[in-house]
């Protein structure tokens, strides 16, 4: 069964600075996919930004990029320039090829400090 | 407005009692699947199904049911409550295909006393 791990159950970062919450994950299969999801006050799932395992390039969403390492396991997430509205619970999930269940890590809580 | 609906936002439950989460989805996704979030272990699995009339477990079933008599309709029941069963419970959906993505729906708070 795969797993997801994210090592930083809360962090927190200055308006305007950069910050990377860390996620790694196990899995014996070579196609799949991973997700960041961002979870605000308001309780609704957003998703935030998306990547193939197959695709080697970094995914992208303005200030929301990857830092994905295959081999490592490692799929990290970094936002640029962070906002007042950054601050919240952001997941780190894991999907199967094919309309599979996500798996979930536990989460980060990011504070962004004005 | 496309997407995912839940009732009801939120439940103060007695234990012992059924309950019956109702879940609705306008986008003619095959896959639908429910969560439950508790603070400090995440989303966890609960039900899921790929089509409808077709229904699994997921990592933790024990509790809750769930039926899928049609497309859009994915309810889940708690036959019994107990007070392990306070939660946020998420339904989502997917459409399948290469890029799938999942969808949530905004989540009921059940407390069960």
């Amino acid at each position: 069964a795969q797993t997801v791990t994210q090592s930083q159950p809360e962090m927190s970062v200055q308006e305007a600075e950069t910050v990377t919450l860390s996620c790694t994950y196990d899995t014996s299969e070579s196609d799949y996919y991973l997700f960041w999801y961002k979870q605000p006050p308001s309780r609704q799932m957003i998703l935030v930004i998306r990547q193939e395992a197959y695709k080697q390039q970094n995914a992208t969403e303005n200030r929301f990029s990857v830092n994905f390492q295959k081999a490592a396991k490692s799929f990290s997430l970094k936002i640029s320039d962070s906002q007042l509205g950054d601050a919240a619970m952001y997941f780190c999930a894991y999907r199967s090829v094919g309309n599979t269940p996500l798996v979930f890590g536990k989460g980060t809580r990011l504070s962004v400090i004005a | 407005i496309a997407g995912i609906t839940q009732a009801p936002t939120s439940q103060i439950l007695a234990a012992g009692r059924r309950m019956t989460l109702r879940c609705t989805q306008d986008m003619r996704h095959n896959a639908m699947y429910w969560y439950r979030q508790d603070l400090g272990l995440g989303l966890r699995l609960i039900h899921y199904s790929n089509t409808a009339g077709t229904t699994g477990k997921g990592e933790v079933p024990d509790g809750y049911s769930v039926s899928r008599a049609n497309t859009d309709d994915f309810p889940l029941t708690l036959a019994s409550a107990v007070p392990s069963q306070t939660s946020v419970y998420f339904c989502a959906s997917s459409g399948g295909g290469p890029t799938d993505t999942q969808y949530f729906g905004p989540g009921t708070r059940l407390t069960v006393l």
